[in-house]
């Protein structure tokens, strides 16, 4: 089975410019989180959906979006793009928010995205 | 709003040698989860090892172990018998529990060498 997808693989924008970046998660796994990891530092959490539906949202500006697909795949878009956005955008998905137990959360490869 | 620690920004090990990572956690929750994920040069983040707080045993998966110290809010990883393949970034995650969202909260990673 193929793991979790991210494209881009690379991109180079320039400040002002809008991005989407997209993830396929998993078959079968209906949650999908987004998390910007810059240089040097541990990943921060964006946004979780589940179900197309938010779960979740971490401090970022209102420049961050976020939607899921009924296919559960899911698009992250950053308008407006400054120098500090620069960064590795991971995609994870689980099989979804569960009411008890745990779903571990599959992370793709990642968007590494450069503001020029 | 709970914090993770790492304070060992690097590390080194000669091969077939034992290294202990360490992590520090904050929070005020009773129930939660700690992970261990490692990033190897290829970005892509992999689940190393998971402890649930509620459990007293650590967690063991084959050459990896943890010391959990609830009281001390303490989650170091020991990596026996080391192997050049496990050179990578190693990230230390809290989550709460299930039920809202999967938020992990990372800490700023340590730097692992694995020197033949």
């Amino acid at each position: 089975d193929a793991g979790v997808t991210q494209s881009p693989t690379h991109l180079i924008k320039t400040r002002g410019q809008h991005v989407t970046l997209r993830c396929s998660p998993i078959s079968g796994h209906k949650s999908v989180s987004w998390y910007q990891q810059v240089l040097g530092q541990g990943p921060q959490f964006i946004f979780q959906y589940y179900e197309k539906e938010e779960r979740g949202r971490g401090n970022f500006p209102d420049r961050f979006s976020a939607r899921q697909f009924p296919n559960y795949s899911s698009e992250l878009n950053v308008n407006a793009l400054l120098l500090g956005d620069s960064a590795l955008y991971l995609c994870a998905s689980s099989l979804g928010v569960g009411t008890s137990g745990y779903n571990e959360q599959f992370f793709g490869p990642g968007t590494r995205l450069t503001v020029l | 709003a709970q914090t993770v620690t790492q304070s060992q920004p690097e590390m080194s090990v000669q091969e077939a040698e034992t290294v202990t990572l360490s992590c520090t956690y904050d929070t005020s929750e009773n129930n939660y989860y700690l992970f261990w994920y490692k990033q190897p040069p290829s970005r892509q983040m992999i689940l190393v090892i998971r402890q649930e707080a509620y459990k007293q045993q650590n967690a063991t998966e084959n050459r990896f172990s943890v010391n959990f110290q609830k009281a001390a809010k303490s989650f170091s990883l020991k990596i026996s018998d080391s192997q050049l393949g496990d050179t990578a970034m190693y990230f230390c995650a809290f989550m709460k529990p299930p039920g809202g969202s999967e938020k992990l909260v990372f800490g700023k990673g340590t730097k692992l060498t694995v020197n033949p």
